[in-house]
């Protein structure tokens, strides 16, 4: 079975510009979070999605905005990028959203690079 | 592969050895933890999970270990081996399903 798969792998972008990752859950996985990981760090969280509705959202201004849709995929979009947006961002997935315990599988991320 | 976690702190260990990787967790009302193993130029894998009502669970060849009272969890890897060497996350969740990391810590095998 397919884990979670983002895309594109690697991004450059300069500084003002936006960018849009995708990501497509895991079968059967109806939540979708996305993190971003400075490099040295643990992944630090955006955004949570379930049901096509925003459940959660961290400490990021409001230039970082996402969505879900009818199949689960989700996408992060990024505007008036800034050189500190450089990073790896991980996209994860789960069954459920927060009643249940369940574990969030990751992707292996977009290295998004901004010159 | 791009590295992950330049300036983490750093466990070395002899192949065939135990390993215990240690994390201190922040919030006391946090009820759901869980360890993750990245490889450089991937994402986190799942290792293992544990409930705030355990304090102990088993996998294959890890165990990790929740002390409640002190805000600590640990893994530990038995008879560890070169696949292992990687960074080790800790996450404790919160509110919703927000998944809060630690610094993490990088494991190297010895052979």
């Amino acid at each position: 079975d397919a884990g979670v798969t983002q895309s594109p792998t690697h991004l450059i972008k300069t500084r003002g510009q936006h960018v849009t990752l995708r990501c497509s859950p895991i079968s059967g996985h109806k939540s979708v979070s996305w993190y971003q990981q400075v490099l040295g760090q643990g992944p630090q969280f955006i955004f949570q999605y379930y049901e096509k509705e925003e459940r959660g959202r961290g400490n990021f201004p409001d230039r970082f905005s996402a969505r879900q849709f009818p199949n689960y995929s989700s996408e992060l979009n990024v505007n008036a990028l800034l050189l500190g947006d450089s990073a790896l961002y991980l996209c994860a997935s789960s069954l459920a959203a927060s009643t249940s315990n369940q574990p969030q599988h990751f992707g292996d991320g977009t290295r998004l690079s901004i010159l | 592969g791009e590295s992950v976690g330049l300036h983490l702190p750093t466990l070395s260990v002899q192949e065939g050895d135990n390993s215990i990787i240690n994390c201190a967790y922040s919030n006391s009302a946090s009820d759901y933890f869980i360890w993750y193993k990245q490889e450089s130029g991937k994402g986190p894998q799942f290792i293992i999970d544990i409930r705030s009502n355990m304090d102990k669970r088993q996998g294959q060849r890890v165990t990790v270990l929740l002390n409640k009272t002190v805000k600590h969890l640990s893994l530990q890897i038995a008879a560890t081996q070169p696949g292992d060497s990687a960074v080790y996350f800790c996450a404790e969740k919160k509110a919703g399903n927000m998944l809060t990391f630690g610094g993490g810590t990088r494991l190297m095998v010895k052979p």
